[in-house]
C-alpha cells in the first residue's frame, strides 16, 4: 500500500535557525513528489516539485531533495522567518498502476517565533 | 491570472439536499482532482481525471458524482450530503498525469451539512 509519513508533526523553532522537515514514502518507484504549503484555513501553495530522475530542487531560502532509494526526501529552510510559519506537506505521485492518484502526508506544523 | 478557482467558498446545508461544488481552471490542464482535508486524515483524494469525459475513484468516493464535460470545469455533486461529509474540499489541476504534473490547488471550499 502507498503510504506518505512525515515526521515530526510539529515543529518550534525560534526565528534565524535552518531547518529541515522530513517526508518517507512506501515504495521507491516514484513519478515525483511535491511540496506544499498551508496556510491556516488557507489552499495549498506550491512549493517545489521534484522528478524521480532529480536529486534537488530549489526555490530562494527552500531546498528540497531526493533520495528514491531510502524513500525519502527532505525540505530545508534557511535561515527561518515568522512568516514561513505554515503546515508543510508533502505528496508523492506514484503513476503506473496507480496514474493519477496523489497520496499526501498529514504534514508538519511549523511555527518561528521572533 | 492563472489559476483554480471553486465555489461556493463557504456552504452551510442540511442532509439530503443536493449540492453542486463548482470548479474551474483557466490553464488549459488536462488533469483535475478533488480532494477533501479532515482534521486528523489529512488529505484524502476523492475523484480524478486525466481529460475530457474520463473520471477516476481515488480514496473516497462514496457519496460523492464528479463529470467532467469540458476541459475548464470539473463539478463535484453530492446527491444527498450527510453530516459526515462536512469537510473542507479542495480541487486542483495539472497540465497532465506524467512525471511533470505539479498540482496546483484552488482556495477551498468549507462545507458543514446539518
Amino acid at each position: 500500500k502507498q503510504e506518505v509519513t512525515q515526521i515530526p508533526a510539529a515543529l518550534s523553532v525560534p526565528e534565524g535557525e535552518n531547518l529541515v522537515l522530513n517526508c518517507s514514502f512506501t515504495d521507491s518507484a516514484i513519478y515525483n513528489l511535491q511540496w506544499f504549503r498551508q496556510d491556516p484555513g488557507k489552499g495549498l501553495t506550491s512549493l517545489l516539485l521534484i522528478q524521480s530522475s532529480q536529486r534537488e530542487q530549489t526555490s530562494g531560502r527552500l531546498n528540497a531533495s531526493l533520495d528514491k532509494s531510502s524513500g525519502r526526501s527532505t525540505l530545508y529552510i534557511a535561515a527561518s522567518q515568522p512568516g514561513d510559519s505554515a503546515t508543510y506537506l508533502c505528496a508523492v505521485y506514484w503513476g503506473g498502476s496507480t496514474l493519477g492518484r496523489l497520496y499526501f502526508g498529514r504534514g508538519t506544523q511549523l511555527t518561528v517565533w521572533p | 491570472e492563472a489559476q483554480v478557482t471553486q465555489n461556493p467558498r463557504y456552504l452551510i446545508t442540511v442532509t439530503g439536499k443536493k449540492l453542486t461544488v463548482t470548479c474551474s481552471q483557466n490553464m488549459n490542464h488536462e488533469y483535475m482532482s478533488w480532494y477533501r482535508q479532515d482534521p486528523g486524515l489529512g488529505l484524502r483524494q476523492i475523484y480524478y481525471s486525466m481529460n475530457v469525459e474520463v473520471t477516476d475513484k481515488g480514496d473516497v468516493p462514496e457519496g460523492y458524482k464528479v463529470s467532467r464535460k469540458e476541459k475548464r470545469n470539473f463539478p463535484l455533486i453530492l446527491e444527498s450530503p450527510s453530516p459526515n461529509q462536512t469537510s473542507l474540499y479542495f480541487c486542483a489541476s495539472a497540465l497532465g498525469s506524467g512525471i511533470n504534473n505539479e498540482q496546483f490547488f484552488g482556495p477551498g471550499t468549507r462545507l458543514t451539512v446539518l
